[in-house]
């Protein structure tokens, strides 16, 4: 079974410009949650999306969206782009997001 | 709220030494599930095991062993005979019933193990 995969893998973008990254989760997992990690923060939860729904959410500003789509696949949105944004931003996927989640290779996203 | 602790930020070891790492989570829950994933250079998260509340046996896979205790708030993982291939960056996680499929990650041990 093909694993989670991400796209882009890097990318530069510049303050205040928005930018939206994508999710193909394990084939047959309903949950997409997708996760922050900078060197300070650590790993932090943004939000999780589950057949459509987002079904729970982090302490994130509202300038970090996301949504999945029937297929399953996720995209998360951040508009309006500061330096703080510059991370790696994970997905995991899931078959009900109780159970382990498998993460994929990441997008890492530095804001000039 | 949950939170999980790893106090050892950095280890390092040489080839074929065995070492542990250390977890302590907190949480109010009755039920809740512990996870340990390695982050390889790469920057992918890689699930190693999963481990539920109301199951404290501990649990081995190959040169794995993982030590779970209640009393302690403790799951700790112990790798024996380490290789080079070890060296990562190890996060244990915590998730709880209240909180749905939320994650809460500890801050990562670095573990190197030189030749």
């Amino acid at each position: 079974k093909a694993g989670v995969t991400q796209t882009p893998r890097y990318l530069i973008k510049t303050r205040g410009q928005q930018v939206t990254l994508s999710c193909s989760p394990i084939s047959g997992h309903r949950s997409v949650s997708w996760y922050q990690q900078t060197p300070g923060q650590g790993l932090q939860f943004l939000f999780e999306y589950f057949s459509e729904t987002q079904r729970n959410k982090g302490n994130f500003p509202g300038r970090f969206s996301g949504r999945q789509f029937s297929n399953s696949r996720s995209e998360m949105n951040v508009s309006t782009l500061e330096l703080g944004d510059s991370a790696l931003y994970l997905c995991a996927s899931s078959l009900t997001g109780i159970v382990e989640q498998y993460f994929g290779p990441g997008t890492r996203l530095t804001v000039t | 709220a949950q939170k999980v602790t790893q106090a050892q930020t950095e280890i390092s070891v040489v080839e074929k030494e065995d070492v542990t790492l250390d977890c302590v989570y907190e949480t109010r829950d009755t039920t809740y599930y512990l996870f340990w994933y390695k982050q390889p250079p790469s920057g992918e998260l890689v699930f190693l095991i999963r481990r539920n509340s109301f199951d404290e046996q501990n649990e081995i896979s190959g040169r794995y062993s993982w030590n779970f205790q209640k009393s302690t708030s403790s799951f700790n993982f112990t790798i024996t005979a380490s290789q080079v291939v070890d060296s990562a960056v190890y996060f244990c996680a915590l998730s709880a019933e209240t909180s749905g499929s939320r994650l809460t990650f500890g801050e990562g041990t670095q573990l190197t193990v030189n030749p």
